[in-house]
C-alpha cells in the first residue's frame, strides 16, 4: 500500500529537549515536503525537499532542522523546543511528472507535538 | 505572493443539504487549484482537483470549477452525508515546489 508514515503520532516533551519526528515514503517519490498546522492558519510549509540532500526552507523554517539522506525519509528535527512550536505536523510526498505544479501530493497521519 | 481565501467556518447541515465552500485565490502564474479533506484523526488526502481554466473537477460528488476570470474555485455538493463531516482545504500550486493552502473549513453533517 502506498503510504506516508509519521512517528510518533503523539509527542509531549520540554522545552528545550531536543526531538525528531521521523517521515518515511514507499512511493519512491523525489519531494517531500513538511507542513505544520495550526488552528485559523491552516497548513504552512516549514521545509521541502527536491531530492537525496537538497532541501530547502519554506515559509516558517525558524526553529526546525531537516535531512535528506535517503530518498524515502524526511526526518524534521526541534534542536531546542519552545512552546510556539506546540502544533499538528504533516509531513508530504510527491512525484515529479512533467508538470509538477499538478501533482497531487500524499499526507502522513500527522504528530501532534506538545511542548511545555 | 501566492494566497489562498476561504469561507469561515464552522458550517453545520442537515443530512441531504446542499455545501458550497467558497474559495478564491491569488497567484502570479497559472495555478493548479486542489481541495483537500481531512476526515477526524487523518492526515489530508486529495478530494478533487483542476489544472486550468475553466477545468471542472469531481469525486465522491464534489464539484469545483476552476474560473479565472472570478479567481474562483467553489466547493459544491449537492446533498451531503454524515461522512462528509470533515475539514476542508483550498490550495493552490504555482511555484513548482509549494502548495499554498487556506485556513480550512470544518463541517458537520447532522442526521
Amino acid at each position: 500500500e502506498a503510504q506516508v508514515t509519521q512517528n510518533p503520532r503523539y509527542l509531549i516533551t520540554v522545552t528545550g529537549k531536543k526531538l525528531t519526528v521521523t517521515c518515511s515514503q514507499n512511493m519512491n517519490h523525489e519531494y517531500m515536503s513538511w507542513y505544520r498546522q495550526d488552528p485559523g492558519l491552516g497548513l504552512r510549509q516549514i521545509y521541502y525537499s527536491m531530492n537525496v540532500e537538497v532541501t530547502d526552507k519554506g515559509d516558517v523554517p525558524e526553529g526546525y532542522k531537516v535531512s535528506r539522506k535517503e530518498k524515502r525519509n524526511f526526518p524534521l528535527i526541534l534542536e531546542s523546543p519552545s512552546p510556539n512550536q506546540t502544533s499538528l505536523y504533516f509531513c508530504a510526498s510527491r512525484g515529479t511528472g512533467a508538470q509538477p505544479k499538478q501533482e497531487t501530493q500524499y499526507f502522513g497521519p500527522g504528530t501532534r507535538l506538545l511542548v511545555l | 505572493g501566492n494566497s489562498v481565501t476561504q469561507m469561515e467556518g464552522p458550517v453545520t447541515l442537515s443530512e441531504e443539504a446542499f455545501l458550497t465552500i467558497n474559495c478564491t485565490y491569488t497567484a502570479t502564474g497559472y495555478p493548479s487549484l486542489f481541495w483537500y479533506v481531512q476526515y477526524p484523526g487523518e492526515g489530508l488526502q486529495l478530494l478533487l482537483k483542476a489544472t486550468k481554466a475553466d477545468d471542472k473537477g469531481s469525486n465522491k460528488g464534489f464539484e469545483a470549477t476552476y474560473r479565472k476570470e472570478t479567481t474562483s474555485f467553489h466547493l459544491e455538493k449537492g446533498s451531503v452525508q454524515v461522512s462528509d463531516s470533515a475539514v476542508y482545504f483550498c490550495a493552490l500550486s504555482d511555484h513548482d515546489y509549494k502548495l499554498s493552502f487556506g485556513a480550512g473549513t470544518t463541517v458537520t453533517v447532522r442526521a
